[in-house]
């Protein structure tokens, strides 16, 4: 699998909006970059995913790279609720296993 | 959105002993379900993956005949420690593939301490 890099940690003021970049130079052109977040003692839970254009939902927007090999996770309004750890991954499409590996992640602060 | 349930979501027991732990995809069929386990500060690392109606396929490393996995039914899956030791020690969280959107959906999580 393709890997990622994303920086260790990053913090943030409540109401402002937090950018968590993922670098992944050996992206393939079947590869979707999911995002997924981890709040304390919690299981996992899915943020968002692309594979080429940007995308937008209620949790937050992913910005894609024309060149593919790095996205950025944006969180229009970071809330105390939104400290978490945030994996971004790559996933091959026509694979049929589904398979998702975590890295590290970032873990987000969130400040009152 | 799709939940997935997963029970207990704590549990001590003592060495030697054997643990299962449930996971149901409540509202969906889950064709693929997988395992992870996570130690303190660490990332999630899959154990196996569970396909319903067949034998689970393990990552390397990961002993099958410890962690037995049983996949009978669309929505449930479970995974049972077997002899329980100490360092099995771990946060288990299970997750189900959701075919309609292919997002995984992630079980809350089974902390599993053993004395």
């Amino acid at each position: 699998d393709a890997k990622t890099t994303q920086p260790n940690s990053m913090e943030s003021n409540e109401e402002e909006p937090v950018h968590l970049p993922c670098n992944h130079s050996t992206i393939s052109g079947t590869d979707y970059i999911h995002w997924y977040r981890q709040l304390p003692s919690q299981g996992p839970e899915y943020v968002i995913h692309g594979l080429t254009s940007n995308v937008n939902n209620r949790m937050a927007s992913l910005a894609i790279a024309e060149d593919r090999k790095s996205s950025t996770l944006i969180l229009h309004r970071a809330t105390l609720r939104d400290a978490a750890v945030y994996y971004c991954i790559l996933r091959d499409s026509p694979r049929g296993d589904y398979k998702l590996s975590f890295g590290a992640g970032t873990t987000v602060t969130v400040r009152a | 959105g799709a939940v997935v349930s997963q029970h207990p979501s704590r549990v001590i027991c003592k060495s030697g002993t054997s643990v299962k732990i449930e996971c149901r995809s409540l509202d969906f069929q889950a064709t693929t379900m997988f395992w992870y386990r996570q130690f303190p500060k660490q990332s999630l690392m899959l154990m196996a993956t569970s396909n319903e109606g067949s034998k689970a396929t393990y990552e390397q490393g990961v002993e099958k005949d410890k962690f037995l996995i049983n996949h009978a039914s669309l929505t449930l899956s479970t995974l049972t420690v077997t002899s329980a030791h100490p360092e099995d020690s771990s946060f288990y969280i299970c997750s189900a593939r959701y075919t309609e959107n292919e997002k995984l959906f992630f079980g809350s999580g089974t902390q599993l301490s053993v004395l």
